[in-house]
């Protein structure tokens, strides 16, 4: 079945540092992959995604390209802010079905 | 438009009562999902309406769970009776094509 593989946390970062957290998939067909980001005390809002192969997601100063040789949409951005600080979750949905399966979320701490 | 509204935000009662979460979801849209998300369990899909029809419940616990949708614009989900165990975070989402769009939660605190 479809399943989502990401890095586990806390990832703790200093500002104005890289940002990289892995993201692997295991889905048959042409999935679409998404990263979505929970800010403390709400819900999970979509932060960028990518329909197809070799497709670009960006969104805030975040990328993530699908890549479908290694099977991977990792999430990089170049410089992390305080504000960045949040829980992060890696997602697909299958070309065929409705729902959206969801990595086990990676919470990223940002230090000034 | 508001957005997912739940309600209530936060919920606190007692192992045996009845708890009833409720979801409004954006207006237009054809799908709408239950998760329960804890620190142990991460995030759980818990069922599933596409126009208002549930299409999957597997991840639904226990018979003490139900969920409805009257109609477009509702739905609820039932803990009856709750236990401490059911303690958690419970989202709605709902989306029209690839994109969910999720509510701000209601915490729930079983004593």
């Amino acid at each position: 079945g479809n399943s989502v593989t990401q890095m586990e946390g806390p990832v703790t970062l200093s500002e104005e540092a890289f940002l990289t957290i892995n993201c692997t998939y295991t889905a048959t067909g042409y999935p679409s992959l998404f990263w979505y980001v929970q800010y403390p005390g709400e819900g999970l809002q979509l932060l960028l995604k990518a329909t197809k192969a070799d497709d670009k997601g960006s969104n805030k100063g975040f990328e993530a390209t699908y890549r479908k040789e290694t099977t991977s949409f990792h999430l990089e951005k170049g410089s992390v802010q305080v504000s960045d600080s949040a829980v992060y979750f890696c997602a697909l949905r299958g070309s065929s079905a409705s729902k959206i399966i969801f990595g086990s979320g990676t919470r990223l701490s940002i230090r000034p | 438009d508001a957005g997912v509204i739940q309600s209530p935000r936060h919920e606190v009662t007692e192992m045996g009562q009845e708890v009833t979460l409720r979801c409004k979801p954006i207006s237009g849209h054809d799908y709408l999902f239950w998760y329960r998300q804890t620190m142990m369990r991460g995030l759980e899909l818990l069922i599933y309406f596409n126009n208002n029809v549930p299409i999957d419940d597997s991840g639904m616990p226990e018979d003490r769970f139900s969920a409805k949708m009257p109609n477009a614009s509702f739905s609820t989900l039932k803990i009856q009776p709750s236990e401490p165990r059911d303690s958690a975070v419970y989202f709605c989402a709902s989306s029209l094509s690839d994109t969910q769009y999720f509510g701000p939660g209601t915490r729930l605190t079983v004593l």
